[in-house]
């Protein structure tokens, strides 16, 4: 079953404007990625985030985490058209759990 | 190469068949994980391993899935008989460490007519 479900399935901006997804997982974890991935392509790892971390950013990414909640989100600030991909979350499941669970992800699309 | 290489990038098999797909990680990487992704789906784990561990194969769908990773490098996703449902995109990915950032692999998509 998956761990972490992401919100929205689709978001459609424009370029220039901040998109915002959601990823809420069931088990306690250590950390929690996102990944990115173009049509057809692998995934790209975007950014790690370790359960006693707050917030984290890389470039125009920004990602939160409340483990209270079990909720993470990945926010893009003044998307750009090349920004246009699936978003993955992925989970470790805690002490203990070996595999990276991903999440059905959310599908961005960045118009000109 | 520099980054996790998987091959064929594209399989048309006819139901019934054998099928292997092949993952080459990146080289020091003890970690080795198989994903599968159906059309417009999110990931779907079949198999971890991890240095000389025993592998994780909670995720292998029936029987007919098997992995094994040779010399620690090298690993080998085997479908057989394969089924129409078995269609999809089978992904590699790597790692140095547990937990850690995964570097995955163009995929290898198998269509099962």
């Amino acid at each position: 079953s998956q761990q972490g479900e992401e919100d929205p399935q689709a978001l459609s901006i424009q370029e220039g404007e901040n998109a915002t997804m959601n990823c809420s997982y069931k088990t306690s974890i250590n950390n929690l990625q996102w990944y990115r991935q173009n049509s057809g392509r692998g995934l790209v790892h975007l950014i790690l985030i370790r359960s006693n971390e707050r917030e984290k950013h890389s470039g125009r990414l920004r990602v939160t985490l409340d483990t209270s909640k079990k909720s993470s989100s990945l926010l893009i600030t003044a998307s750009r058209a090349a920004d246009t991909a699936s978003y993955f979350c992925a989970t470790d499941g805690g002490s203990g759990y070996s595999t990276l669970t991903f999440g059905k992800g959310t599908m961005l699309l960045v118009s000109p | 190469g520099a980054g996790v290489s998987q091959s064929p990038s594209n399989k048309v098999t006819e139901k019934g068949k054998d099928v292997e797909l092949r993952c080459d990680p990146i080289s020091g990487h003890t970690a080795l994980y198989w994903y599968r992704q159906s059309l417009g789906q999110g990931l779907e784990f079949l198999i971890y391993f991890q240095g000389n561990s025993a592998p994780d194969k909670s995720g292998l769908p029936s029987d007919r899935f098997s992995a094994e990773r040779t010399g620690g490098s090298v690993s080998t996703l085997t479908i057989q008989r394969t089924q129409q449902e078995d269609s999809a995109v089978y992904l590699c990915a790597s790692s140095s460490v547990w937990g850690g950032e995964l570097f995955f692999g163009e995929g290898s998509r198998l269509t099962v007519l």
